[in-house]
């Protein structure tokens, strides 16, 4: 089952416009991380951010963790066609003792030029 | 290195063929992952292996095989397949299980006829 929900399902800006996505999760985490996939490909790891902080930057990154809130935003300020992409936030969850990533539904994000 | 290398690109099989995906490592991660991904969906976990013993099954069909044979290779037997497998494999890898970032390989296309 899915741990982490992720609005919009789409986005479509324009190249210099910011960028922000949502997601939202239902149990407790240690940390809570954002990839990116074009299309087709492997996923990139972008940001993990932990339990304990509320606010990570990485370059034209920022992302925010509300976790009484049990939620996440990625904003990508000005955005590049470059940042085209699906955008995934993935949370960990327990299972036998061991620790997994489960990935929420991503958005789709589209830059024009 | 930081590459998760996967082999083949693409892979077009029958039902009744035997066929293995490969991915390889040297990062000296000790947690290794297969996930599936159909189109417009997120990742989902297959198989994990923490220090090459499997430690997550996520009640996956038997027709697919996983073998870890050292620290840095990780395979996916294929036999018997549907054509509702078809999809994106994707290979990752981590330093330890769970709660660090993944490196994504490219991922196999497989399409079952």
């Amino acid at each position: 089952s899915q741990q982490g929900e992720e609005d919009p399902q789409a986005l479509s800006i324009q190249e210099g416009e910011n960028a922000t996505m949502n997601c939202s999760y239902k149990t407790s985490i240690n940390n809570l991380q954002w990839y990116r996939q074009n299309s087709g490909r492997g996923l990139v790891h972008l940001i993990l951010i932990r339990s304990n902080e509320r606010e990570k930057h990485s370059g034209r990154l920022r992302v925010t963790l509300d976790t009484s809130k049990k939620s996440s935003s990625l904003l990508i300020t000005a955005s590049r066609a470059a940042d085209t992409a699906s955008y995934f936030c993935a949370t960990d969850a327990a299972s036998g003792g061991y620790n997994k990533l489960i990935f929420g539904a991503g958005t789709r994000l589209a830059v024009h030029p | 290195d930081t590459e998760v290398t996967q082999t083949p690109k693409h892979l077009v099989m029958g039902m009744t063929n035997k066929k293995s995906l490969k991915c390889e490592q040297h990062m000296g991660h000790r947690a290794m992952y297969w996930y599936k991904q159909k189109a417009k969906k997120p990742p989902e976990l297959m198989f994990v292996y923490s220090y090459e013993k499997l430690s997550i099954n996520e009640s996956v069909p038997s027709r697919f095989s996983p073998e870890c044979p050292n620290s840095s290779l990780l395979n996916l037997h294929l036999h018997a397949l549907q054509p509702e497998d078809s999809a994106l494999y994707l290979c990752a890898s981590s330093q330890g299980q769970g709660l660090n970032e993944q490196f994504f390989g490219p991922g196999t296309r497989l399409t079952v006829l």
